[in-house]
C-alpha cells in the first residue's frame, strides 16, 4: 500500500494563477480532508468528504474548491493563487469521521 | 464549539528525564482525542488516541495519556525522553461531526 500520495511536493505560483493539489489514497478510505499548517496555527481543515460525491466545508474553505468523484482521489483546487494561500498543504484520509487520520506527507505551496 | 489549547508552545527537557506536553479541550459531545507528532519536514503520525474507552491510553514510543473528563485535559506524557522525541506535537479533538480540530502545537526539544 502506498498509502496517502501528494502531489506535487514543491509548487511555486504567481498571484492570480490556478493550480490543482493531488491526493490519492489506496486504503478504501470513505473520509478524507484537506488542511493547511502555518507556523504557529496548527492545522487548518479546509475541506473534507465522508464519501464519493459528498464534500464540505471546514474551518478555511474560502479561496478553494474541492470534489470527489472516486473513493481514491480528493483535489483541491485554488482558482486564483493569492500570498495568502502560501502554506503546506497536508491530504488526510481515514476509515471513518473520528478514526485514525492518515497522512500525506505533504504539499509546499508559495505564491508570489 | 469545539477547541483544543496546548499550553506550551515549547517544551524543553534533558534526555532521560520525563516529558509533560499539555492539552486541554472544550466539546459539546463526548469527544475523540488524538496526539500526533510531526518530525521535521515530515507528514504526521499518530501517536495516541482515546474513544471513551479506558481513560489512560498507551500509544507508540512509550508515550501516554490520561483522559480526565473533569479537568477538560489529555495531557501527554513520557517516563524518559530520547533524542529521537524531538519533533512538533499536536492534541486534537473530533465530536461526532466530520471534523478535527488541531491544537497549535508544541515544539518538543531534547537536550542530551
Amino acid at each position: 500500500n502506498a498509502g496517502v500520495t501528494q502531489t506535487p511536493k514543491f509548487q511555486v505560483l504567481k498571484t492570480g494563477q490556478s493550480m490543482t493539489l493531488q491526493c490519492a489514497q489506496d486504503m478504501n478510505h470513505e473520509y478524507m480532508s484537506w488542511y493547511r499548517q502555518d507556523p504557529g496555527m496548527g492545522l487548518r481543515l479546509i475541506h473534507y468528504s465522508v464519501g464519493a460525491g459528498i464534500t464540505d466545508q471546514g474551518e478555511v474553505p474560502n479561496g478553494y474548491n474541492v470534489s470527489r468523484s472516486t473513493t481514491e482521489d480528493f483535489p483541491l483546487r485554488l482558482l486564483s493563487a493569492a500570498p495568502s494561500q502560501t502554506s503546506v498543504y497536508f491530504c488526510a484520509s481515514s476509515l471513518a469521521p473520528n478514526y485514525e487520520q492518515y497522512f500525506g506527507p505533504g504539499t509546499r505551496l508559495t505564491v508570489t | 464549539a469545539q477547541s483544543v489549547t496546548q499550553l506550551d508552545s515549547h517544551v524543553s527537557v534533558s534526555e532521560g528525564t520525563p516529558v509533560l506536553l499539555r492539552c486541554n479541550y472544550s466539546s459539546s459531545y463526548s469527544p475523540s482525542l488524538f496526539w500526533y507528532v510531526q518530525h521535521p519536514n515530515k507528514g504526521l503520525q499518530l501517536l495516541l488516541k482515546y474513544t471513551s474507552a479506558a481513560t489512560l491510553v498507551k500509544g507508540i514510543n512509550g508515550f501516554e495519556a490520561e483522559f480526565k473528563k473533569s479537568e477538560t485535559s489529555f495531557h501527554l506524557t513520557k517516563p524518559s525522553a530520547h533524542m529521537s522525541d524531538a519533533a512538533e506535537y499536536f492534541c486534537v479533538v473530533s465530536d461526532t461531526g466530520n471534523q478535527f480540530y488541531f491544537g497549535t502545537g508544541t515544539s518538543l526539544t531534547v537536550i542530551p
